[in-house]
């Protein structure tokens, strides 16, 4: 079964530091699609970042970026330079896509990041 | 305010009640999803619009759920018979391609 895995459920990282959120997916599925998500504690889900599974570069947006390992079905979220307005939880997610051309998405449990200053 | 919308933002009621959600997508947007999250979990899909069509429904979305958007703009989700095991925040979503999301602030509701 269509899976997504966030073994770390929470994490520190010194301001100014780049900290790694891992994601391991399992999927059978040739194409798909991978999100990182940040909620932080007013509750509102703030899309990241997106990796198609055909995409062979790494997606980057800002200081985010998403290290995709299709072999080894990772998806680890990168955050460079942290900032203490990145202390979030943050949630990996899988889209999978059907031959009908419909899809639907899983979200992993998810980290909790907490930034130090 | 051009994002999602969600009303109300919290609803309290009694077990057996009946509830109904209100989303209001980014007016382009031609895909809307429900999802329910419960406290330190991820968001579980619940099902989702193609303009009024509804494409996906999760196995979640018992009998008692049922999600509308009647002219492809706003969507409701009403929970009939409400049993406490319902009690999450109820979050909408809308996108104009499969790629990218655009969550609202959710809905929370407790059934005492």
């Amino acid at each position: 079964a269509q899976k997504i895995t966030q073994t770390q459920p929470g994490m520190f990282v010194q301001e100014k530091e780049a900290v790694t959120l891992d994601c391991t997916y399992d999927t059978s599925d040739q194409s798909y699609g991978l999100f990182w998500y940040k909620q932080p504690s007013s509750g509102e889900m703030i899309f990241l970042i997106y990796q198609g599974s055909y995409d062979e570069q790494n997606a980057t947006e800002g200081r985010y970026s998403l290290n995709f390992q299709k072999a080894r079905k990772s998806a680890n979220l990168v955050i460079s330079a942290s900032q203490l307005g990145d202390s979030a939880m943050y949630f990996c997610a899988m889209r999978e896509d059907y031959t009908s051309g419909t899809y639907k998405y899983i979200f992993g449990t998810g980290t909790r990041l907490k930034v130090l200053a | 305010d051009t994002g999602v919308s969600q009303n109300p933002r919290h609803k309290i009621t009694k077990r057996g009640q009946n509830v109904t959600f209100r989303c209001d997508p980014i007016s382009e947007h031609n895909r809307l999803y429900w999802y329910r999250q419960t406290l330190g979990q991820g968001p579980e899909f619940l099902t989702y619009f193609q303009n009024e069509a509804q494409l996906e429904k999760s196995r979640l979305l018992s009998d008692r759920f049922s999600a509308e958007r009647p002219k492809g703009s706003f969507s409701t989700l009403e929970i009939q018979r409400t049993e406490q095991g319902d009690s999450a925040m109820y979050l909408c979503a809308s996108s104009f391609n499969p790629d990218t999301q655009y969550f609202g602030p959710g809905t929370r509701l407790t059934v005492l």
